[in-house]
């Protein structure tokens, strides 16, 4: 079974300028999660869908952070502007529900 | 805002010896996952509790969820050096089925 896919691994930006990550979630789960985790912290919930509608945004910065998951399968999250303080790893994880996630590997975002 | 908020923020053993992780929360909850995390990997899932139990092992490792005190501990016996890693308790708000986790405890196991 494959796992969670994300693109790119890695990324250096400046500051101001836009930034894109691509998941593609387990076959068949219908819930993905974005996660924002700063070094030495846990992961911070960013945004929750199931299948294509939003079930929790509360945390997304909402001015500069925007995700959508077209046809409920995969999901772009996008940092427009990115400041300093985007810098972390951006974790992409699915679920079939109520049961395990599955995490990809993660976007390491560098904003200098 | 953060749910679970583990304890220790970091533990240092020998290897041979176990390792007891605590995880607290705030709101009801329909269940409690542990997290492993290898550095610079992405979260592995160890052991889900539910609500209605109370104990529940696999391999290694013990879980423990006491709902009236908001509590949840991880136990890992006989460590290993590969268990050196950041663990995570994750919990959902009730009827949300969201998934949100605590700062972690850094495990060390030293050989």
């Amino acid at each position: 079974e494959a796992g969670v896919a994300q693109s790119p691994r890695y990324k250096i930006i400046e500051k101001r300028q836009s930034v894109a990550f691509w998941c593609n979630p387990i076959s068949g789960h219908a819930t993905l999660y974005w996660y924002q985790q700063i070094l030495g912290q846990g992961p911070k919930l960013l945004i929750q869908f199931q299948n294509n509608g939003v079930v929790d945004d509360s945390q997304l910065p909402k001015d500069r952070f925007s995700a959508e998951r077209l046809k409920g399968v995969d999901s772009t999250l996008k940092i427009q502007p990115a400041k300093l303080e985007d810098s972390a790893v951006y974790l992409c994880a699915s679920s079939l529900g109520t049961v395990e996630a599955f995490f990809g590997q993660g976007t390491r975002l560098t904003v200098v | 805002s953060q749910q679970g908020e583990e304890d220790p923020q970091a533990l240092s053993i020998q290897e041979g010896e176990n390792a007891t992780m605590n995880c607290s929360y705030k709101t009801s909850i329909n269940n409690l996952q542990w997290y492993r995390q290898n550095s610079g990997r992405g979260l592995v899932h160890l052991i889900l509790i539910r609500s209605n139990e109370r104990e529940k092992h696999s391999g290694r490792l013990r879980v423990t969820l006491d709902t009236s005190k908001k509590s949840s501990s991880l136990l890992i016996t006989a460590s290993r050096a590969a268990d050196t890693a950041s663990y995570f308790c994750a919990t959902d708000e009730h009827n949300n089925n969201d998934m949100r986790f605590g700062a972690g405890t850094r495990l060390t196991v030293k050989p």
